[in-house]
């Protein structure tokens, strides 16, 4: 089945440096989004991506859906910008939505 | 606008028993799916239910199943509990095609 890895799969950085989060996929998708899921479990879907570039605020994500990657732009890192960040596939042959295991995300004060 | 609701938020339940979850999609959505987390882990599909059938199923057993009703809310009932199927559930919804999901809450499920 489709492969979806996300790395790196911890980071640490101060408050107001920027990260980058990248997301590799191993077969054509429909579609691609980013979640947040803070520490109550909540997933917070952040984009729904699946080609090009989109912005919001000091997140922003980019998908080349024919190199099978996506990634994830997050700049002035605040703590609460902390959790663990999924991106999520729909595979083409039948829909079905497929996590990576996530980046983990820690913002020092 | 009401998101997706799920019910109930936290649940403990021991070795052998039953348990129902409840899911209330988004306004507008027809399409739910369920999924397991498990601590540590990325969210793992059970199941999709559109048109009150089950259209598709990742790789859990027969235990799980579900039901969709007219209203487009859904049911996810496990039998026969195991300590294994302590786990956030997560219910998602979305509109039919390919416009993204929405998540809810989860119901954290503890098997004693």
């Amino acid at each position: 089945g489709i492969q979806v890895e996300q790395s790196p799969p911890d980071l640490i950085l101060q408050e107001g440096a920027n990260s980058t989060l990248r997301c590799n996929f191993s077969d054509s998708v429909n579609n691609l989004q980013w979640f947040h899921q803070n520490p109550w479990g909540q997933l917070i879907n952040l984009f729904y991506i699946p080609s090009g570039t989109k912005q919001n605020g000091r997140l922003s994500a980019t998908t080349v859906a024919t190199e099978r990657y996506s990634l994830l732009y997050i700049s002035s890192s605040q703590t609460t910008d902390s959790g663990v960040y999924f991106c999520a596939v729909e595979r083409r042959r039948d829909d079905k939505i497929i996590f990576g295991k996530g980046t983990r995300l820690h913002i020092l004060p | 606008d009401a998101g997706v609701t799920q019910s109930p938020t936290h649940l403990i339940k021991t070795r052998g028993q039953q348990v129902t979850l409840r899911c209330s999609p988004k306004s507008g959505h027809d399409t739910v799916s369920w999924y397991q987390q498990a601590l540590g882990q990325g969210p793992q599909f059970i199941f999709q239910y559109y048109e009150e059938e089950e259209r598709q199923r990742g790789n859990f057993p027969d235990r799980f199943s579900g039901h969709q009703f007219p209203n487009y809310s859904s049911e996810l009932n496990v039998n026969a509990l195991l300590l294994g199927d302590s786990a956030l559930y997560l219910c998602a919804s979305g509109p039919r095609g390919n416009y993204g999901y929405t998540f809810g809450s989860g119901t954290r499920l503890t098997v004693v």
